[in-house]
């Protein structure tokens, strides 16, 4: 099976600009979840998408916005990049839950964005 | 707002050498995950604890999620240059979205 692959790796924007960040989940996943990573520091929760529709919100802007397709792909979009956004994106798949237990995530490598 | 706080946030020991990581909070978890990252990778799952109490074992790491389900600690014996990296836990709340609140890490250098 495959794991969650991101794309690009690396990039690089000014601030004011926009950015879509892709992820495809794990054959067999159907939830998708975001997480900022910044230097230093553990993983934030941005959002989660559960069959096409978000399913719970981090403590971010609504600059972040994000899709999930019928293929359960994600994209996290962010507009007006600030400096502060600088970080490593990750995106983590999931089965449902099992008797209300989550038994983990799979991550994929991010998406390293710097905002200049 | 539900924090997870990591002890020690640095650790650098000598290959061989046993090590304890911590992970608390004064909120309460219906699971606990453990996961290891490495420089410019995701992290990746070790473990899932779920029951308070319990214990699990893989391999030298040994995991355990306290009686009230507010915290865990991770154990490793005979550590090898291989478990260098982050160790990040993470708690999950349960709810419709199963979000995961993290600890900031801590990172483990085992030296040769």
């Amino acid at each position: 099976e495959t794991g969650v692959t991101q794309s690009p790796t690396h990039l690089i924007k000014t601030r004011g600009q926009q950015v879509t960040l892709r992820c495809s989940s794990q054959s067999g996943h159907n939830t998708v979840s975001w997480y900022q990573q910044a230097l230093g520091q553990g993983p934030q929760f941005i959002f989660q998408y559960y069959r096409e529709e978000e399913n719970g919100r981090g403590n971010f802007p609504p600059r972040f916005s994000g899709l999930q397709f019928p293929n359960y792909s994600s994209e996290l979009n962010v507009n007006a990049l600030e400096l502060d956004d600088s970080a490593l994106y990750l995106c983590a798949s999931s089965l449902e839950p099992y008797r209300g237990v989550n038994y983990g995530y799979t991550f994929g490598s991010g998406t390293r964005l710097t905002v200049v | 707002t539900q924090l997870l706080e990591q002890s020690p946030q640095f650790l650098s020991i000598q290959e061989g050498e046993n090590l304890t990581v911590y992970c608390n909070s004064s909120s309460v978890f219906s699971s606990l995950q453990w996961y290891r990252q490495e420089p410019g990778e995701g992290p990746v799952l070790l473990v899932t604890v779920v029951t308070g109490g319990e214990v699990k074992k893989l391999k030298r790491l040994t995991f355990q999620f306290g009686d009230a389900r507010k915290d865990s600690s991770l154990h490793i014996t005979a550590a090898q240059p291989g478990d260098t990296g982050l160790y990040l836990c993470a708690g999950n709340s349960g709810g419709s979205n199963y979000k995961l609140t993290f600890g900031k890490g801590t990172l483990l250098t085992v030296n040769p």
